[in-house]
Formats: C-alpha cells, structure tokens, sequence
C-alpha cells in the first residue's frame, strides 16, 4: 500500500531554514510527481509546488518563489522541502501529497503524508 | 490565478439530513479539473472526488459531485456521524492548484 512518512516536528527561529523530508513506499517512486501542501493553525490548505522525482524538474507557487527548492533522492525514494528565510507566518503543517496519475502531472493530490508541523519562533 | 470560494462558510445539520456544498471560481476552471477532500481534526486531507463527479476509491455513494465552468456541488445524500468535517474544494485546471477556503459541516 501506498504509504508517505514524513520527518519529525521542526522548531526553528525567523531566518532560519527548514528541511522536511517524505519518505515513499509501495509503489514505483519515480512515475508519480510529489506535491508539498501546507497548512497554518486553523487555516485552509495552499499549495507550495511539485517535484517530478523522475528528473528532479520542479515547480514552485510564485508565493514561495526563491525561498523554497524540492529536491529528491531517488536511492532512497525520499524527497524533500526546504523553506528558507523563515518567518512566524511560515508556522503551518506541511505536507507531501503523490499525484493521483502515474507518468505525467494531473494536479488531483491523492495519497498524503501525516504533515509536519513547523513552529516558527523566536 | 483561480480563487476558489466556498458557501456556506459553516452547515449545521443533523445526521440523516443532505447537505449541499457550493464552490464557485473566479474564472472556468478547464475540464472540470475539480477535486473535493474532506478533513477531519488532526488528520490530512482525503480525496473524495476528482474531475467534479468521479469518485475515489473507497469513497462511500452518498458523496456525489456536480457542475461545470465556475459553479460546483459538493452532496451528501444523507450524513453519516463520520461525515461531520471540513470539506474543500480545489482545481488542477491551471498550473498553479488552488483550494477554497473550506466548508464546515458540524452536527446540528
């Protein structure tokens, strides 16, 4: 079965970076592109961008333009979000979401990770 | 960019009853590239329908998707105590995906 885990909760100060990682299993991890989601306290869902794990092309939300880069392993079947210049307004769960379709981007966020929650304070 | 808003903010309803969710875009969303999930409190997000009517697998009858262009319909024929949630919308149909603001469906 399909199953994406997520690295552990991050407390970081404003300027500070963040990593997250998300770990794939139980199925082929290069055919289905990777999306990051986040979610503040309360809030609704926004998207951050898509990782295609097969070349490592990316696109990212002009919101998060030149503060986050997805990247992946492929050795490993991870892949990961860095979020820089951090700021309180960055405090949110994040989560790794698999594309509902093998080979090509749909934008339908099928499978999730369990989120991890990055605290942003001084 | 599409903006996605979702009416009522907030259902009150009693199990048994259908509830009715509204998602309007601010401009056609192409192919009825539209998704609904459901969330519930501490948990993520779970894909009910994709393509504004096909449902997930797994995804019970009573969840059923509508409409086309800028208007779309969340029902629930008849809910279930499992069925009290947040529910949003989000369209695929540009590059850049956008969520509504989300419905909540809580127990009358």
């Amino acid at each position: 079965q399909v199953q994406l885990v997520q690295s552990g909760a991050e407390v970081k100060k404003p300027g500070a970076s963040v990593k997250v990682s998300c770990k794939a299993s139980g199925y082929t991890f290069t055919s289905y592109y990777m999306h990051w989601v986040r979610q503040a306290p309360g809030q609704g869902l926004e998207w951050m961008g898509i990782i295609n794990p097969s070349d490592g092309s990316t696109s990212y939300a002009q919101k998060f333009q030149g503060r986050v880069t997805m990247t992946r392993d492929t050795s490993t079947s991870t892949v990961y979000m860095e979020l820089s210049s951090l700021r309180s307004e960055d405090t949110a769960v994040h989560f790794c979401v698999r594309d509902g379709r093998s080979g090509s981007y749909l934008g339908v966020l099928h499978y999730w990770g369990q989120g991890t929650l990055v605290t942003v304070s001084s | 960019e599409i903006v996605l808003t979702q009416s009522p903010g907030t259902l009150s309803l009693s199990p048994g009853e259908r509830a009715t969710l509204s998602c309007r875009a601010s401009q056609s969303v192409s192919s009825s590239f539209l998704a609904w999930y459901q969330q519930k409190p501490g948990q993520a997000p779970r894909l009910l329908i994709y393509g504004a009517s096909s449902r997930a697998t797994g995804i019970p009858d009573r969840f059923s998707g509508s409409g086309s262009g800028t208007d779309f319909t969340l029902t629930i024929s008849r809910l279930e105590p499992e069925d009290f949630a947040v529910y949003y919308c989000q369209q695929y149909g540009s590059s850049s995906l956008t969520f509504g603001g989300g419905t909540k469906v809580e127990i009358k």
